[in-house]
This record gives C-alpha cells, structure tokens and sequence, in this order.
C-alpha cells in the first residue's frame, strides 16, 4: 500500500482565480501517475494519466506536471468557475500495476462566485 | 456503450443478512475492481480482476468475495453484512492490467447496514 499524500484537503477559491495543489507519493517503483476529478454524487472521472518525469498535461483550463524523481505532481486550475468545484483525487500505480491504483484523500475545491 | 453500471444505487441491510452488488461493463476491459469510499479514508481498493476466472485481494478484502465468470461481470459479495461494511462502493474497469491505463468508475452503491 503506497503512502499518498495530497495538500491542501480543502481550498477556497474565488471564480477567476487561479490556483493549484499537490500530489505526494513515493518515487520508488513508480509506474504511473492518475488525476481524478470527482464531483458530489457522481463518480470519478479520469482527468490525466502521466508516466513520464517532467511529463506535463493539458485539458482545457487545467493542467497537470509530474516529477518521479522526487514523487510529486501539482495539478493546476487557471481561471477558476464555479463548475471546477469538486474533489480531485490523484493516484499512483506502481511496479507492473496489475493491482489497484492506491488513492489520495484527495484535495476538495470550492469555487466562490 | 453503457460504460460500466452497478446496482443496485441504495440497499439497507440488517446485520448478518448477505447480498450482492452486481458490476458490469461493456468496453471488454480485461481489469475490473471494487472500491469503498468512506469519509476521511478515500478510495480503498477491495478485490480486483485481472480476467475472467482471475480474481485477487486488495487492501481492505475481509467480509467480500468476488468471482469473474465473464468478462463482462464482476459482482462483489457480502457474506454477513457487519455495520462497518455500510460504506459506498465503487466498481472500475480498465482496458488492460497496467496502471499506465484510465480506469472508469461505475455510478456507485451505498449501502447501508443497520
């Protein structure tokens, strides 16, 4: 079971901000990187996948950048809008991966209009 | 496609009774899972696939048991429903057995065990 940590737990963002937060997992038999956006009452929803250090990723207004060296990925929300509220969840899988991805608590984002 | 779909969506239970929660999908993923969701633990894996007739334990697999008869299906068996099982379940699938694959997650079940 990998140690996964993710900061801040909660944030409060004004709509038009900017903001980011942080994954932390052990860079060891690192094997891939997973950001999940979950909102309430549905279920996660596969943002990005990233493999590769210094890998960087881009969906619309947010985007993603991964450092295995040092096991850290930051996830980033330009322009905030009050539909970016949410909880986002990242997961790394290690070795060959045939088991599960081991998850963070996850980070839950409030957009403020 | 459906994508993956579980039922049922609620189901309250009494202590001891047993039941299943039934996870399927229609992408012929090889990899199928079952999460729990708890407030203040996350996602925790239960009992994952890696094909039909293949099947293994997670991090939390005590009171379930799972079987993998079709690639298709992957139910997720309560034995004796305790309390501590009242919970929302997640079942996923993904295309392959590696990580470097996205995984999609059904709608979920929450159950309750009175």
């Amino acid at each position: 079971i990998l140690n996964v940590e993710q900061s801040p737990q909660s944030l409060h963002v004004q709509e038009g901000d900017s903001t980011n937060f942080t994954c932390s997992f052990p860079s060891s038999n690192f094997y891939a990187l997973h950001w999940y956006r979950w909102e309430t009452a549905k279920s996660p929803e596969a943002l990005f996948v990233m493999t590769l250090n210094g890998d960087e990723k881009k969906k619309g207004r947010i985007s993603a950048t991964l450092n295995t060296k040092e096991g850290y990925s930051y996830l980033y929300i330009k322009g905030s809008q009050p539909e970016d509220s949410a909880t986002y969840l990242c997961a790394p899988g290690s070795g060959g991966g045939a088991d599960g991805l081991t998850f963070g608590k996850g980070t839950h984002l409030i957009i403020q209009p | 496609n459906a994508g993956v779909t579980q039922t049922p969506k609620f189901q309250v239970l009494k202590t001891g009774q047993s039941m299943t929660l039934q996870c399927a999908q229609d992408m012929n993923h090889e990899y199928m899972s079952w999460y729990r969701q708890d407030p203040g633990m996350g996602l925790r894996l239960i009992h994952y696939s890696v094909g039909a007739g293949i099947t293994d334990q997670g991090e939390v697999p005590n009171g379930y048991n799972v079987s993998r008869s079709t690639t298709e299906d992957f139910p997720l068996r309560l034995l004796s429903a305790a309390p501590s099982q009242t919970s929302v379940y997640f079942c996923a699938s993904r295309p392959g057995t590696r990580s470097v694959d996205e995984q999609f997650f059904g709608p979920g079940t929450r159950l309750t065990v009175l």
